[in-house]
């Protein structure tokens, strides 16, 4: 799976948009780009993937930029319950061994008053 | 909507001793794994499961684990012989194709003593 680089932290006011920034520069053709977030010590939670266009859900849109060597997860109006350790992962899901994930350190939002 | 549901919440044990964490998937998805978090650490995979066998694991999962569905709805995580090391967050997930997202549970939190 292709490395990923995500700053380890970043701070947003409540109300704005969060961008959330991954450079994933030697990604392959057929990987798809996952983000998922960990908010305190629970399970981490599957916001929204990709592999070329621009994604848009309930959550999050997801910006990958022409070269697919880097994207942009954007929480559009940021709450302070989006608080957490966002994850950006690399992936391509390989037949029986299912969607293993392999996550990295993440960046850790604090969404402030 | 449905979720993955993993019991118990915390588990203390003493070295040496055998536990078993059990874990509910979501029930029409295909694919389950566990994933294991020490404490301050990253969320590291430990195996994956599919048709009623291991598809994937990792250097972590050695002998002292093993994994079972007992029946259509269970899904198991048994550590022979407990190590202080393996003191952690074990997160259960599961997904319903080989490309679709993994949805996590809570966790049980293991502590050997």
């Amino acid at each position: 799976d292709a490395k990923t680089t995500q700053p380890p932290s970043m701070d947003c006011a409540e109300g704005r948009a969060a961008n959330l920034p991954c450079n994933h520069s030697t990604i392959s053709g057929n990987e798809y780009v996952y983000w998922y977030r960990q908010i305190h010590s629970q399970g981490p939670q599957y916001i929204i993937h990709g592999l070329k266009n621009n994604e848009t859900n309930e959550m999050a849109s997801l910006i990958i930029t022409e070269d697919r060597k880097s994207s942009t997860l954007i929480l559009p109006h940021a709450t302070l319950r989006d608080t957490a350790v966002y994850y950006c992962i690399v992936r391509v899901p390989l037949g029986n061994a299912g969607n293993m994930l392999t996550f990295g350190g993440g960046t850790r939002l604090m969404v402030k008053p | 909507e449905p979720e993955v549901t993993q019991t118990p919440s915390h588990q203390v044990t003493q070295m040496g001793q055998e536990v078993i964490l059990r874990c509910v998937p979501i029930s029409n998805h295909l694919y389950f794994y566990w994933y294991r978090q020490i404490l301050g650490q990253k969320v590291e995979f430990l195996v994956s499961f599919y048709n009623n066998e291991i598809s994937e694991k990792s250097e972590i999962f050695d002998d002292q684990f093993s994994v079972e569905r007992p029946d259509g709805s269970n899904f198991t995580l048994k550590i022979r012989s407990t190590k202080l090391e393996d003191s952690a967050m074990y997160f259960c997930a599961s997904s319903r194709e080989h490309n679709s997202p993994l949805h996590f549970g809570n966790g049980t939190r293991l502590t050997v003593t």
